[in-house]
C-alpha cells in the first residue's frame, strides 16, 4: 500500500504558483521523498526528491517539513502544460527490489 | 540521449491469445522495471531485474505473466492466455542502478477483446 496521501484534485491558475501537498506521517528515517508527474497518455516523469532538505531544481521545488512528516511540492509559475496527475512516493534510496509505490495521486488542472 | 522505449505503442488482441511487449532501456542502465495501469487505477509494479541477479517477480499477477532481459539490456513482457482484465497500460522504466532515479517509457497500451 502506498505510504501516502494526496488531495485528489487541485485548480492552479496559469502563470501562479501550484503548491502541491503530501502527507507521510509513517516515512522512515532511510526514506526520500519523490515526486513523480503523469501526463496524459504519457509515461511518468521525474520532477525531484529530497530526504529532509529542502531542494529546487529546474522544474520544481520541494519543501519537506522538519518532522518530516508531510511535504510540498511547488510548481512556481504554472502553465497549461503542467496539467497531469502528480504522484508522491516515499520510498528508501537503496531499496530492496527497487520498485517504486505508487498512489492515487493528485490531479492537477491549470487553467488559463 | 534516447529515452526508453517500447514498442508497440498499442496492441489490440483477442481474449486466450499470447502477445509479447518489448522495452529497449537507457543504454547502460543496469536496471529494469515492468508496472502496469490500469483504467482508473495507479501504476502497479509488475518485476525488475537487476544485472545478472535473478529478477524480482513479486508483483506478476498470475502465471501467465513471464518476462525475460536478454543480454542485461533489452527486456521482453509476455502475457499468455490473455484475459480482459489485462487490459491495460504496461510501462518500462530503466535506471542507471536501483538507487537511481527511475525513467519511464511511454507504455503500451493492451487491449483484449
Amino acid at each position: 500500500d502506498a505510504k501516502t496521501t494526496q488531495p485528489p484534485s487541485m485548480d492552479c491558475a496559469e502563470g501562479r504558483a501550484a503548491n502541491l501537498p503530501c502527507n507521510h506521517s509513517t516515512i522512515s528515517g532511510n526514506e526520500y521523498v519523490y515526486w513523480y508527474r503523469q501526463i496524459h497518455s504519457q509515461g511518468p516523469q521525474y520532477i525531484i526528491h529530497g530526504l529532509k532538505n529542502n531542494e529546487t531544481n529546474e522544474m520544481a521545488s520541494l519543501i519537506i517539513t522538519e518532522d518530516r512528516k508531510s511535504s510540498t511540492l511547488i510548481l512556481p509559475h504554472a502553465t497549461l502544460r503542467d496539467t497531469a496527475v502528480y504522484y508522491c512516493i516515499v520510498s528508501p534510496r537503496y531499496n530492496q527490489g527497487g520498485k517504486l509505490i505508487f498512489g492515487q495521486g493528485t490531479e492537477l488542472s491549470v487553467k488559463p | 540521449g534516447a529515452g526508453v522505449s517500447q514498442s508497440p505503442s498499442n496492441k489490440v488482441t483477442e481474449k486466450g491469445k499470447d502477445v509479447e511487449l518489448r522495452c529497449d532501456p537507457i543504454s547502460g542502465h543496469t536496471a529494469l522495471y515492468w508496472y502496469r495501469q490500469s483504467l482508473g487505477q495507479g501504476l502497479e509494479f509488475l518485476i525488475y531485474f537487476q544485472g545478472n541477479s535473478a529478477p524480482d517477480k513479486s508483483g506478476l499477477p498470475s502465471d501467465r505473466f513471464s518476462a525475460e532481459r536478454t543480454g542485461g539490456s533489452v527486456s521482453t513482457l509476455t502475457i499468455q492466455r490473455t484475459q480482459q482484465e489485462d487490459s491495460a497500460v504496461y510501462l518500462c522504466a530503466s535506471s542507471l542502478d536501483p538507487t537511481d532515479t527511475q525513467y519511464f517509457g511511454p507504455g503500451t497500451r493492451l487491449t483484449v477483446l
